[in-house]
């Protein structure tokens, strides 16, 4: 079964700094998709950015990148220059087939 | 192009009637999802859809809970003679057909949040 793990169900950044959120998952597949959601109060879902499982180059997206370890099945996502803004519920998802699976999430709080 | 629509935001229905949640997908969007997000947890899939057919229901409890995407309008999930548990945000999500865009990602409605009273 396919499970994905946020182990830091809470998080904080001096604004400007960088911050990273952990995530891992266990699958026994070789192609699957990676990514990670913001959930800001207005409970909205947005992506955030997205990783194909077989690029071995780390997505970025502006301040959002990613630390893919494959073989560690790890998916960090790391937010530089944090801003306000970035304040929300950030949740790591995995693709595979049909089935989005995503973790519990990790509640990212940017100090001013 | 508006984004994925959900109607109502907020319901509020007493134990024992009947909710039904309404999902417009992207326009250009073939293929829709239902998620169930319980307070404190992340997003537990509950079925997938395309026009007129459920292709993934897995998620879905057997009893009580329906969803469908018709020809026409929007897609329905139906939770019948709720109960307290049933208490949750529901959200939808909608992506391209895959056999034209790369079926990557999903992009998600507002939510609807469900207080069962």
């Amino acid at each position: 079964a396919q499970t994905v793990t946020q182990s830091q169900p809470e998080m904080s950044v001096q604004e400007a700094e960088t911050v990273t959120l952990s995530c891992t998952y266990d699958t026994s597949e070789s192609d699957y998709y990676l990514f990670w959601y913001k959930q800001p109060p207005s409970r909205q879902m947005i992506l955030v950015i997205r990783q194909e499982a077989y690029k071995q180059q780390n997505a970025t997206e502006n301040r959002f990148s990613v630390n893919f370890q494959k073989a560690a099945k790890s998916f960090s996502l790391k937010i530089s220059d944090s801003q306000l803004g970035d304040a929300a519920m950030y949740f790591c998802a995995y693709r595979s087939g049909n089935q989005f699976y995503f973790g519990t999430g990790t509640s990212l709080t940017v100090i001013p | 192009n508006a984004g994925v629509m959900q109607n109502p935001r907020h319901l509020v229905r007493r134990r024992g009637q009947e909710a039904r949640l309404r999902c417009s997908p992207m326009k250009g969007h073939s293929h829709v999802y239902w998620y169930r997000q319980l307070p404190e947890e992340g997003l537990k899939f509950m079925v997938y859809l395309q026009k007129e057919n459920i292709i993934d229901e897995s998620g879905m409890p057997k009893e009580r809970f329906s969803a469908e995407f018709p020809k026409e309008g929007p897609s329905i999930l139906r939770i019948q003679q709720v109960v307290r548990g049933d208490s949750a945000a529901y959200f939808c999500a909608s992506s391209p057909n895959p056999l034209v865009t790369f079926p990557d990602t999903q992009y998600f409605g507002p939510g609807t949040r469900l207080t069962v009273l």
